[in-house]
């Protein structure tokens, strides 16, 4: 049962901005939304979440739709580090705890 | 290096074995996550506990047991081994509140143990 759904793979010219979008439209209103990269032959690493406003850290921005079935995650200027693939997730509280869940992620290339 | 530490990094076993692959957490991280990755499923949460006590369960085989160690460290046990046990299994370790909710919080995840079954 997969609560995002992202594109199987994007490509991005170097030092453009890239635009990463995910549906989510069964998302409840306590979900959060997060966004994680894994780089190759390295684990998941966190990028930015965010509830309900748009927000902005050192790594990228997270654009939510107002009604918070959909989001975007902005890379502003991609560089070729950024070549990973990129996963959008719903942390969704249940009455046995909360549970992180994964898509099946964006292959983001990064063309020089 | 996120601070989360998984052993070994690679093992090589044949079908019917039993394994145990081993994390330990973030110094001060009291929740732990077990994922499974293999290449046509993504990643698969397995099963999470904090402070010692199983806190939310995922798609976990019944063959598969982990457990969360009075120092936090965490092992995850897969036994009667199929060959599509074959896949990297990742463990996270996440700051968590006294009620066991991480939902804002980050995950930090090791680098992965590689499980190959022949």
């Amino acid at each position: 049962d997969a609560k995002t759904t992202q594109p199987n793979s994007m490509e991005s010219n170097e030092e453009e901005p890239v635009h990463l979008p995910c549906n989510h439209s069964t998302i409840s209103g306590t979900d959060y939304i997060h966004w994680y990269r894994q780089l190759p032959s390295q684990g998941p690493e966190y990028v930015i979440h965010g509830l309900t406003s748009n927000v902005n850290n050192r790594m990228a921005s997270l654009a939510i739709a107002e009604d918070r079935k959909s989001s975007t995650l902005i890379l502003h200027r991609a560089t070729l580090r950024d070549a990973a693939v990129y996963y959008c997730i719903l942390s969704v509280m249940t009455n046995t705890g909360n549970q992180f869940y994964f898509g099946t992620g964006t292959s983001l290339t990064v063309i020089p | 290096d996120s601070g989360v530490t998984q052993t070994p990094k690679h093992l090589i076993t044949a079908t019917g074995q039993r394994v145990t692959l081993r994390c330990s957490p973030r110094s001060g991280d009291l929740s732990v996550y077990w994922y499974q990755q293999s290449l046509d499923q993504g990643l698969q949460f397995l099963i999470q506990y904090y402070n010692g006590e199983e806190r939310a369960k995922g798609n976990i085989l019944e063959r598969f047991s982990a457990q969360q160690f009075p120092d936090l460290h965490s092992e995850l046990n897969l036994s009667s081994l199929e060959l599509g046990d074959s896949a990297l299994y990742f463990c996270a370790s996440s700051v968590a509140t006294a009620s066991g909710e991480t939902n804002t919080g980050e995950l930090f995840f090791g680098e992965g143990s590689r499980l190959t079954v022949l």
